[in-house]
Formats: C-alpha cells, structure tokens, sequence
C-alpha cells in the first residue's frame, strides 16, 4: 500500500519561500510520477508541477513557472517542493500525489501541507 | 484557473440520481485524453473516484460511474447517500500551454 507522508505545516513571510517534503512509502518511488496540487481557503484544486524520480525531470505548470522547484532524492523516497517570492495569494493547502506510470490521474495523495504567507 | 468547466453545485435525496458534468475543449477531453474524478470529503485530501473515463478503484462503490463524449464528461452518483456528500472535481490532460494536468472547477452535491 502506497503512503505520501507530508511535513507539518507552515508560516512564512510575505516574500520568503517554502520547502514541503513529500515522503513515499510503498511502491517502487522511481517508477512513479510526483505531482503537487494546492487548495487556496474554499477554492479548487490547482495542479502546479510534476516530477518523475527515475528521470529527475520536471515539468510545471505555466503559472508557476520561475517561482516553484520540484525535486526528488531517489535515495530517501522523498520528494520536494519549493515556492518563492511568497505572497498571501499563496496561502493554501498543498498536497503531493502519485501517478502510476503511464497514466495520468492521481491515485494516492498525501495528508496535505498548509501554508499560511502572513507578514 | 480551471480550464475545465463544472456545475457549481447539485442536489438530491437519499436514492436519487445525479449527475455532474465536466464540459472542456479540443486541447483537453475533446483531443482524446482521459477524464478522472476525485471525491473530496470537508477537510480531508481528494480521493481518486474514476480514472480512464469510467474505471473504478477497488474499494469505490459501483453506485459511481463516469463517461465521456466529445468535449465532456460526467459522473453519476444512483443511489444517492448521506455519505456521498462532498466536493466532486474532474481532472485531464491538457495540450496547450495552460498545464499538463488541469482540474475541473468543482461541484458540492448535497444530499436533501
């Protein structure tokens, strides 16, 4: 049974970035698809970028290109994901989740990380 | 911003059937890629519902099924429950340059 274990939540400044860690269990971790998807207080779910560990390469969503760095360490299963530049906007709860190779819906799903940006 | 268009909200009552449509274009359902819904319960992570269109994971009733024709998609929900209350979101692939996976707007159903 595939596990997305997220790390705790949050509080940063306007202007300063994130890291949230994605730790799989489970699963052969290089054989699947990362992506992270974040929930602004009462809105949708929004796709932001994706990663495939066996291959290290990552693929963002336009909105977010320049600001979000996804990453992964094979090594520990883990996975990564860091926002910059933050501004309240971005206060929201961001989830990891994996994707079976070749397909492209997301099957299991991290617990969710909340990040509040508040001066 | 969705790129994938959803009713806002439905409702019925226990037994009922309803249904949520998922409408996008060329360069997402209507170019041929797969339809997924997720069902997210109040303060939890969404779980998967449907993938490739109208496959169920294990464990998922079959009171859920999903389609897909032209440029939409749907779910339905028979035998509507008390349980079932939640927000329902469609996800694809999309080609253009707005995203690789794009989600639909989002749908609560309440059950009456």
């Amino acid at each position: 049974q595939v596990q997305l274990v997220q790390s705790g939540a949050e509080v940063k400044k306007p202007g300063s970035s994130v890291k949230v860690s994605c730790k799989a269990s489970g699963g052969t971790f290089s054989s699947y698809t990362i992506s992270w998807v974040r929930q602004a207080p009462g809105q949708g779910l929004e796709w932001m970028g994706r990663i495939i560990p066996i291959l290290g390469i990552a693929n963002y969503a336009q909105k977010f290109q320049g600001r979000v760095t996804i990453t992964a360490d094979k090594s520990t299963s883990t996975a990564y994901m860091e926002l910059s530049s933050l501004r309240s906007e971005d206060t929201a709860v961001y989830y990891c989740a994996r994707s079976r190779d070749g397909y492209n819906d997301l099957d299991y799903w991290g617990q969710g990380t909340l990040v509040t940006v508040s001066s | 911003q969705s790129v994938l268009t959803q009713p806002p909200s439905v409702s019925g009552a226990p037994g009922q059937r309803v249904t949520i449509s998922c409408t996008g274009s060329s360069s997402n359902i209507g170019a041929g890629y797969d339809v997924h819904w997720y069902q997210q319960l109040p303060g939890t992570a969404p779980k998967l519902l449907i993938y490739g269109n109208s496959n169920r994971p294990s464990g998922v009733p079959d009171r859920f099924s999903g389609s897909k024709s032209g440029t939409s998609a749907s779910l339905a929900i028979t035998g509507l429950q008390a349980e079932d209350e939640a927000d329902y979101y469609c996800q694809s692939y999309d080609s253009s340059l707005s995203g690789y996976y794009v989600f639909g707007t989002g749908t609560k159903v309440t059950v009456l």
